[in-house]
């Protein structure tokens, strides 16, 4: 079974801090993506990777970044922590063999909360 | 560009009733269309998808949904409801096509949370 783990369920933080997102995949898969989920909103893209250290922006890339070193590790980082930034993250990952027919495998999320 | 539109954030059934979800989109390209379900305290997992072929898709826990290229829906349903349904059900379409650069992203519906009720 592909597992998608993410290193924190809760998180709280405050405002200014730099937050990590960290996210691990134990497939090998090619593709990696980062998501906010919000009530009303569905999942919004942020940033997704297709390779080690190849990243394209989401619909909201604003007041993110990410960071991709090894194949199976992918990293969402809040340069400074607003409050319109608490929500759901979701970090998703696929095999990339087939564009557009893959299946995205989710990890359970983390819930931030920035104070 | 594509977009997704799920009809009704809410939905609540009876246990053993029949479960509709409703899904319609929109895509320049022929579509590739997925439903996730989202259990409570969980991430997502895939239920079922539609890339080519066969319209009727049948997917896990008794789930199926049918591509109606005319109608630009992709519906899911159950024939009867069990408490063990009631999650959050995201509508999805691949926003580009094999071939393509789109690497498999997505974009996804609004939500619905279904309820089951005894």
């Amino acid at each position: 079974d592909v597992k998608v783990t993410q290193s924190s369920r809760y998180l709280v933080k405050r405002t200014g801090e730099k937050v990590f997102l960290e996210c691990v995949q134990d497939m090998d898969h090619e593709n990696m993506f980062w998501y906010r989920q919000d009530p009303g909103l569905g999942l919004r893209l942020i940033y997704f990777s297709y390779d080690v250290k190849m990243k394209e922006k989401g619909d909201i890339p604003e007041g993110y970044s990410v960071s991709r070193e090894k194949k199976e590790r992918f990293s969402l980082i809040l340069e400074s922590a607003s409050t319109n930034q608490t929500s759901m993250y979701l970090c998703a990952s696929s095999p990339g063999r087939v564009a557009g027919t893959d299946t995205q495998y989710f990890g359970p999320g983390t819930r931030l909360t920035v104070l | 560009a594509q977009s997704v539109t799920q009809l009704g954030s809410h939905v609540s059934v009876s246990e053993g009733a029949l479960v509709l979800l409703r899904c319609n989109y929109s895509s320049s390209v022929p579509p590739y269309l997925f439903w996730y379900v989202q259990y409570p305290n969980q991430g997502l997992q895939l239920l079922l998808k539609y890339t080519t072929g066969a319209t009727l898709v049948k997917g896990i826990n008794g789930f199926e949904a049918e591509f109606k290229k005319s109608e630009t829906s992709f519906h899911l349903t159950k024939p009867s409801a069990h408490m063990s349904d009631a999650a959050e059900y995201f509508c999805a379409v691949s926003r580009g096509w094999a071939g393509g650069t789109s690497y498999g992203k997505l974009t996804f519906g609004q939500g619905t949370i279904l309820t089951v009720h005894p």
